[in-house]
């Protein structure tokens, strides 16, 4: 059971670059979110996905893409990665009729 | 907007003395109120939570409490021991989505 997966764990990228994001869990939770951690900020929700094809904006969504294509994965697409969007990603998941969201182990991306 | 206010942002405790986290929250609409710890290099991980129909909750070492009058909370670490050095988060949601506000962090450490 290796709960949430995240890839790459490091990446680096010029300004206009774009790259994708790769979440999942096998823990059968309905629920997905992408979060952003910047120092001083703690954690700014990104994307959450209730359910399997279903995606809602949460507090940073600009400059970002999701999709929710099966019940395991959870995607974060940067178009056209900005200086602004260096920081440390991280993905996590929760189960419905329950309260604790569990987290990989990020990804850490910087932008040059 | 900064909905969940966290405070001191670093804190230095003598092993085995009473490590105290202060979190206050500004939406009264909210009614899950967990803290999450953090190692370095590691994704977040939820070490308590409370509901705003108690006023105090007690696993182990850790007690969170609350005050649903003055919109605050607290974790307090009893007999803080080194492995309990890392970064605490107080969060905030309201409803079924579980779409958590997040308080700024504080760096812990526990002195041998």
């Amino acid at each position: 059971n290796a709960g949430v997966t995240q890839n790459p764990k490091f990446q680096v990228l010029k300004t206009g670059q774009s790259m994708t994001l790769q979440c999942a869990q096998d823990m059968n939770h309905n629920s997905m979110y992408w979060y952003r951690q910047d120092p001083g900020m703690g954690l700014r929700l990104i994307y959450y996905s209730a359910s399997e094809g279903t995606t809602d904006k949460g507090e940073v969504p600009n400059g970002y893409n999701v999709s929710r294509l099966n019940k395991r994965e959870f995607s974060l697409r940067l178009e056209s990665a900005a200086p602004s969007q260096t920081s440390v990603y991280f993905c996590a998941s929760l189960t419905s009729g329950e309260d604790t969201q569990y987290f990989g182990p990020g990804t850490r991306l910087t932008v040059l | 907007q900064q909905q969940v206010k966290q405070s001191p942002q670093s804190l230095i405790v003598q092993k085995g003395g009473i490590s105290i986290i202060n979190c206050a929250y500004e939406n009264t609409a909210f009614d899950y109120f967990p803290w999450y710890q953090q190692f370095p290099g590691k994704g977040p991980a939820l070490l308590i939570a409370i509901r705003p129909d108690v006023s105090e909750k007690k696993e182990g070492r850790f007690t969170i409490s609350f005050n649903k009058s003055a919109k605050q909370f607290s974790l307090h670490i009893m007999d803080s021991q080194p492995g309990d050095s890392a970064t605490y988060f107080c969060a905030a949601s309201k409803g079924s989505n579980y779409q958590l506000i997040w308080g700024a962090g504080t760096k812990l450490i526990i002195k041998p």
